[in-house]
């Protein structure tokens, strides 16, 4: 089956802009979905389809999407924000989740 | 609101059955436009979909683990459940259940349950 791949750490400075990606052949026909997850809680949708956000979910969270990759960008990021985040897809044998991204807030 | 608990025992013995029950509640398990899934976290690691169910009894499961894992449905109680035969100390792991919302692309998990930490251990 295919991966998704994802760097393991991001950093960035609060209130700045940071972009964290997924790369993976099944992007090329499915949308991501994004999760946050901070410790010891369970994973919250942040992202989903080309550019949606769940209700009680910060503007400041957009997602993006071309050809293998799909984005999940947060613009001014806050404190808070520091956090593990996954993406998902279908593939063919059904459904994967990238490896995750740890984001430091400096 | 939705709301998915998973409930099962928190120590199972290498070689057995491990068997988790997830309970939902503030909708129904047998409407349609949603898959009913499994989804584990190995401590430290990353998210793992072990498998989902529909209301109807349809399911598919991760190949790497489909010959281990049955998960099935009972609608009357409003419930999912795992089983995952001949676990290793490699299954001690945070089980999540959690709800696919497959009634038109793109499809996502929007509800899930705390989790329970499962351990394999003699």
């Amino acid at each position: 089956s295919s991966e998704l791949t994802q760097d393991p750490a991001v950093s960035v400075a609060l209130g700045q802009t940071v972009r964290i990606t997924c790369q993976g052949d099944s992007l090329r026909s499915y949308y991501a979905s994004w999760y946050q997850q901070k410790p010891g809680q369970a994973p919250v949708l942040v992202i989903y389809g080309k550019n949606n956000r769940p209700s009680g979910i910060p503007d400041r969270f957009s997602g993006s999407s071309s050809g293998n990759t799909a984005s999940l960008t947060i613009t001014g990021a806050q404190a808070e924000d520091e956090a593990d985040y996954y993406c998902n897809s279908r593939d063919s044998s059904g459904n994967q989740f990238g490896g995750g991204t740890k984001l430091t807030v400096l | 609101q939705v709301q998915l608990q998973e409930s099962g025992p928190g120590l199972v013995k290498p070689s057995q059955t491990l068997s988790l029950t997830c309970t939902v509640s503030g909708g129904s398990i047998s409407s349609g436009g949603y898959y009913w899934s499994w989804i584990r976290q190995h401590p430290g690691k990353g998210l793992e979909w072990i498998g989902y169910i529909y209301y109807s009894g349809s399911t598919y499961y991760n190949p790497s683990l489909k010959s281990r894992v049955t998960i099935s449905v009972d609608t009357s109680k409003n419930q999912f459940s795992l089983k995952l035969s001949s676990v290793t100390a490699a299954d001690t792991a945070v089980y999540y259940c959690a709800r696919e919302n497959v009634g038109r692309l793109p499809y996502y998990f929007d509800y899930w349950g705390q989790g329970t930490l499962v351990t394999v251990s003699s």
